[in-house]
């Protein structure tokens, strides 16, 4: 069974319209949540680690909160560089970390 | 503070032969683990390693074998390729207490 989705599986955004990306879990016991960027062909890149429902965290135009059992990454007025993958992932007690299939994000100018 | 780094960057081979992937971890992480990501969707676990032993694997075959070295830098051995390991494979890096891990730029394997 999926332990990690994420929604929308696309987002076109216009320049400076306001969105939220969603990633949801299924198994308890999670030990932490992760937001990665990731450009096409390329490693991902940190962005945040939540650890606690409530936990919010912020960075220029992303911010991202967690409740029990799903993470919203928040994008306010974005960029056309802003435009890549965003994969979450979720780490649970006796597990490893389990990844998203990402959302793919397009910002037009 | 040097990243994560991996070695080629990118790789051809042909169904059946061997194949040795390489990855540095960044300064002062001491686990390693090894993801493989298929075009168009997220990376899937498939070992763990911490002080040069696997410490955790996913759902992959025997064939998919790795090594960490007192450095630890890391080796992620596949053999006997099949066309479905043509893949993005990605090696990520972090301290043994601490949860976060950070990737390398990935090597890119194409079987043909």
């Amino acid at each position: 069974e999926d332990q990690v989705t994420q929604s929308p599986e696309a987002l076109r955004l216009q320049e400076g319209e306001s969105s939220s990306l969603n990633c949801s879990y299924t198994v308890s016991g999670l030990r932490g949540l992760f937001w990665y960027r990731q450009d096409p062909g390329k490693g991902p890149e940190f962005l945040f680690t939540l650890y606690s429902a409530g936990e919010e965290k912020e960075k220029e135009r992303l911010k991202a909160t967690l409740t029990k059992k799903e993470s919203f990454l928040h994008i306010t007025a974005p960029k056309p560089e802003d435009s890549a993958t965003y994969l979450c992932a979720v780490s649970f007690y006796g597990q490893n970390f389990v990844f998203g299939p990402g959302t793919r994000l397009s910002v037009l100018p | 503070e040097t990243g994560v780094t991996q070695s080629p960057t990118h790789l051809i081979k042909t169904r059946g032969q061997q194949v040795t992937l390489r990855c540095s971890s960044q300064s002062g992480h001491n686990t390693v683990s090894w993801y493989q990501q298929a075009l168009g969707q997220g990376p899937q676990f498939i070992f763990q390693y911490y002080r040069e032993e696997e410490n955790g694997r996913g759902n992959f075959p025997p064939r998919f074998s790795g090594l960490q070295f007192p450095n630890y830098s890391s080796e992620l051995n596949v053999n006997a390729l099949e066309l479905d390991d043509s893949a993005l494979y990605l090696c990520a890096s972090r301290v043994k207490e601490e949860e976060t891990q950070y990737f390398g730029p990935g090597t890119r394997l194409l079987v043909l």
